[in-house]
């Protein structure tokens, strides 16, 4: 069993629409973030957790440290959105290194 | 302040030739990570090193080396290189070594023919 599970593995919406991508962990965490992957590799890092949650524009991330679970919600999707979306853990102490999700591939469509 | 770069951004190798890939992080991090991205494997992590000391290693083989030079910037060697390493390689640079936020470079996309 991976370390970080992600759900769904693939996500296609409609422009508009309220998303949810979901990620387990079954480690103790120092952190976990949310990154975005565009076609052609370029990762960018949305978000840093390590309790609560974070709102930056229409993207929203909770994390749930009792339950080892975070959402990634983004609310009104729009086309640009679509990336895949993945989910890294850091354990405890720091400087542990990352442990990745496999990713949620989203498509919005127009 | 520019972003993280990585050069050479494409490289086509024959199986048993090696390879060293370069990052340069954004000015003032001096911390670099190395991560292996493939279809089969998704994100995996290489080394991270902070301050020219290897902090962390993943479960790769010996084969993977890199370093850390002075000024922050990175290599990373592949030597006896096998098909299955054939895959996108991404550093990322962060300000200290206390886990914060990751900056990630466009990656050296690696074919191992």
């Amino acid at each position: 069993k991976n370390e970080v599970e992600q759900s769904p593995q693939n996500l296609t919406a409609q422009e508009g629409e309220f998303i949810t991508i979901n990620c387990s962990y079954s480690v103790g965490i120092s952190a976990l973030h949310w990154l975005q992957q565009h076609p052609g590799g370029g990762i960018v890092s949305l978000f840093m957790l390590s309790s609560g949650k974070k709102k930056h524009g229409r993207l929203i991330a909770t994390i749930n440290i009792q339950e080892k679970h975070s959402s990634l919600h983004i609310t009104a999707s729009h086309p640009r959105d679509s990336a895949v979306y993945i989910c890294a853990v850091r354990g405890r102490g720091g400087s542990e290194k990352l442990v990745f999700g496999k990713g949620t591939k989203l498509t919005v469509n127009p | 302040k520019a972003g993280v770069t990585q050069t050479p951004r494409y490289l086509i190798k024959t199986r048993g030739q090696q390879v060293t890939l370069s990052c340069s992080p954004i000015s003032g991090h001096r911390s670099v990570s190395w991560y292996q991205q493939t279809p089969g494997q998704g994100l995996q992590f290489l080394f991270e090193y902070f301050s020219e000391t290897q902090r962390n290693k993943g479960n790769f083989p010996g084969r993977f080396s890199g370093r850390q030079f002075s000024n922050s910037r990175s290599e990373m060697n592949v030597s006896t290189l096998e098909l299955g390493d054939s895959a996108l390689y991404l550093c990322a640079s962060s300000l200290g070594d206390r886990g914060e936020t990751q900056y990630f470079g466009p990656g050296t996309r690696l074919l191992v023919l």
